[in-house]
């Protein structure tokens, strides 16, 4: 259990649309679902937290404008990168956190977006 | 505040050879501590954890023991793979359920 699905694994773009990134957990709801970004040779940064039915929280240097961040369900968020530019190219990951009996509640991770901005 | 410290790669070694990645942490509390492994192109895949002191967590070979004396959760495998080439993140556990990763440490094995 606790499998976590991004889609698409893979976009492509020209600069100035938009690109919806959905993430889901697919036998288990979840608390609260995060979003990352990873470049490069690089460890991951936290972009946001976001909880079903509330606005996400977003990390310090986060352009809220720019990355929207809707969690319709328990079991569905979405990261929209508006008006994409090349510098937005990059590796999203989400993660789901389920309960997992002690206090803290274990992230599980999909499997990552390739977004490439023309 | 919280934060994790690896041992910077990349990490070479032959197959067959013994592996060590050191990983120590800071934290308030009592943090849940994680190995996670990325293979190319792929998301974060847990490879195992453990809760509290003094607990060993282990999965495919892989090992660690959470050492609250020395702050440590080094990853050991007694004899790596080719198929172990990866990146592999130690990350800290704290609160409701953030993590706190460190930078990775990339595992290159040749034949």
């Amino acid at each position: 259990g606790a499998v976590v699905s991004q889609h698409p694994s893979r976009v492509i773009c020209k600069s100035g649309t938009s690109v919806k990134i959905e993430c889901r957990s697919l036998d288990f709801q979840a608390t609260t679902m995060f979003w990352y970004r990873q470049f490069p040779k690089q460890s991951l940064m936290l972009m946001a937290t976001s909880n079903e039915g509330s606005k996400a929280t977003y990390e310090q240097g986060v352009e809220k404008d720019k990355f929207l961040i809707n969690h319709a369900s328990l079991t569905l968020s979405t990261l929209t990168v508006t008006s994409a530019h090349p510098e937005d190219s990059s590796f999203y990951i989400c993660s789901a956190a389920r309960p997992s009996g002690g206090s803290y509640n274990e992230q599980f991770f999909g499997p990552g977006t390739r977004l490439t901005v023309l | 505040g919280n934060s994790v410290t690896q041992m910077e790669g990349p990490v070479t070694l032959s197959e067959e050879a013994f592996l060590t990645i050191n990983c120590t942490y800071t934290a308030t509390g009592y943090p849940s501590l994680f190995w996670y492994v990325q293979y190319p192109g792929e998301g974060l895949q847990l490879l195992l954890k453990a809760t509290k002191a003094d607990d060993k967590g282990s999965n495919k070979g892989f090992e660690a023991t959470y050492r609250k004396e020395t702050t440590s959760f080094h990853l050991e495998k007694g004899s790596v793979q080719v198929s172990d080439s990866a990146v592999y993140f130690c990350a800290l556990g704290s609160g409701y359920s953030t993590l706190t990763f460190g930078k990775g440490t990339m595992l290159l094995v040749s034949p």
